[in-house]
């Protein structure tokens, strides 16, 4: 099977921007999770979608928003960017089934790293 | 307030046992405990998860006591293979179910 795929490897952008990243998840794999990761916050849960829903969320703005698409493809998207939004952004899929629990063994991507200048 | 914390960084030499302790003062009662590993440019990997007691894998041993407000990650006879950063993922309820990574422990083998 496929891994996780997040594209693009390298962003670049400016403050006021706004941006839109992809995750594709492993096939079959109906659960997909959101984090920023920077050297000063470590990881952090954003959020995560389940058959299209957003089902558990994490302590950012709502700047940060996603949604997932049937294929259970889904899509992060982060307005108005600030310089503190610098980060990698990874993307997890994991086998979860509705109503089991969310710390399900996670399978990452390499992530997004973005540079707001 | 909800604090998932490890040390911040621990020296081995190949072929010692590793322990990496995780604090995790307001854990979800039922959820697990799961620990990963992440090198450099590269997402997290999945090591082992547990609910309660001890689990053991290929790679790791993971120890939770009965309170379950911290968990160990063993690894016995580490390599320079192993250096890298390893964290700990629980579920706190603080209004809503939320992953909590822990700050990570970076590992640093030598031969």
């Amino acid at each position: 099977k496929a891994g996780v795929t997040q594209t693009p490897r390298y962003l670049i952008k400016t403050r006021g921007q706004q941006v839109t990243l992809s995750c594709s998840p492993i096939s079959g794999h109906r659960s997909v999770s959101w984090y920023q990761q920077t050297p000063g916050q470590g990881l952090q849960f954003l959020f995560e979608y389940f058959s299209e829903t957003q089902r558990n969320k994490g302590n950012f703005p709502g700047r940060f928003s996603g949604r997932q698409f049937s294929n259970s493809r889904s899509e992060m998207n982060v307005s108005t960017l600030e310089l503190g939004d610098s980060a990698l952004y990874l993307c997890a899929s994991s086998p979860r089934r509705q109503g089991h629990s969310l710390n399900e063994k996670l399978f990452f991507g390499s992530g997004t790293q973005l540079s707001v200048l | 307030l909800a604090k998932t914390t490890q040390p911040i960084s621990m020296d081995s030499y190949e072929g010692q046992e590793v322990n990496i302790t995780c604090s995790h003062n307001n854990i979800a009662t039922n959820d697990y405990i799961t620990w990963y590993q992440q090198f450099p440019s590269q997402g997290p990997r999945f090591i082992i998860q547990g609910y309660k007691t001890k689990v053991t894998n290929e790679v790791a041993s993971l120890f939770i006591p009965a309170d379950r407000k911290s968990s160990t990650l063993s690894l016995p006879r580490v390599s320079l293979s192993d250096t890298a950063v390893y964290y700990c993922l629980v579920v706190i309820n603080n209004a809503g179910n939320m992953l909590t990574f822990g700050g990570g422990t970076r590992l640093m083998v030598k031969p």
